[in-house]
């Protein structure tokens, strides 16, 4: 996962709390999404953004919010946490020409 | 719109036998196809991915697929299974498009039978 930094890791929030999940990536990247991942469903895309400034809704953009305003960072927010954000959390970041996708680590979230 | 399916949820085969995780799509135009591995508590690792050119992709740790456009699937393989292939594998298809969006199947978590 060279390339694209994710943090924290680990994280346990209270319902209500908000916090800011991290992805920065340093291969000036154009494309970059967030991915929420939940037993038996797979990954599923919460927002993705195609360039600085411009950003949009995947399949399950309800409770978060994110911002591009660098080409490095793409920050997914929660505003308040709920315990169906329970999840691991994944940002991706994607070469111009769409065939090779890096990911980040990883961020376990849970909401009690 | 595109989709992914993932027939099976949990796969099971005993060590030294044949590795076959089905993958099949559904996608209006030309697609990117990519099969990752995770590993329990890990990240996702690229296992192999179809974009264009040979049908046949070969990839890491053994595996290989097969990109079948007149059946929409891309079948995941490996001839012999190891204790190290259990893990949970995902199948995904993005468009060639500007949006690059990648959709996912629900994984199919692959058990090895000593």
């Amino acid at each position: 996962n060279a390339g694209v930094t994710q943090t924290p890791k680990f994280q346990v929030l209270k319902t209500g709390q908000s916090m800011t999940l991290q992805c920065a990536q340093d291969m000036n990247h154009e494309y970059m999404s967030w991915y929420r991942q939940d037993p038996g469903m797979g990954l599923r895309l919460i927002h993705y953004s195609v360039g600085a400034g411009i950003t949009d809704q995947g399949e399950v953009p309800n409770g978060y919010n994110v911002s591009r305003s660098t080409t490095e960072d793409f920050p997914l927010r929660l505003l308040s946490a709920a315990p169906s954000q329970t999840s691991v959390y994944f940002c991706a970041s994607i070469q111009s020409s769409g065939n090779t996708i890096y990911f980040g680590e990883g961020s376990w979230l849970t909401v009690v | 719109a595109q989709s992914v399916t993932q027939l099976g949820s949990h796969v099971s085969v005993s060590e030294g036998a044949l590795v076959l995780l089905r993958c099949n799509y559904s996608s209006s135009v030309p697609p990117y196809l990519f099969w990752y591995v995770q590993y329990p508590n890990q990240g996702l690792q690229l296992l192999l991915k179809y974009t264009t050119g040979a049908t046949l992709v070969k990839g890491i740790n053994g595996f290989e697929a097969e990109f079948k456009k007149s059946e929409t699937s891309f079948h995941l393989t490996k001839p012999s299974a190891h204790m190290s292939d259990a893990a949970e594998y995902f199948c995904a298809v993005s468009r060639m498009d500007s949006s690059y969006k990648l959709i996912f199947g629900s994984g199919t978590r692959l058990l090895v039978r000593p």
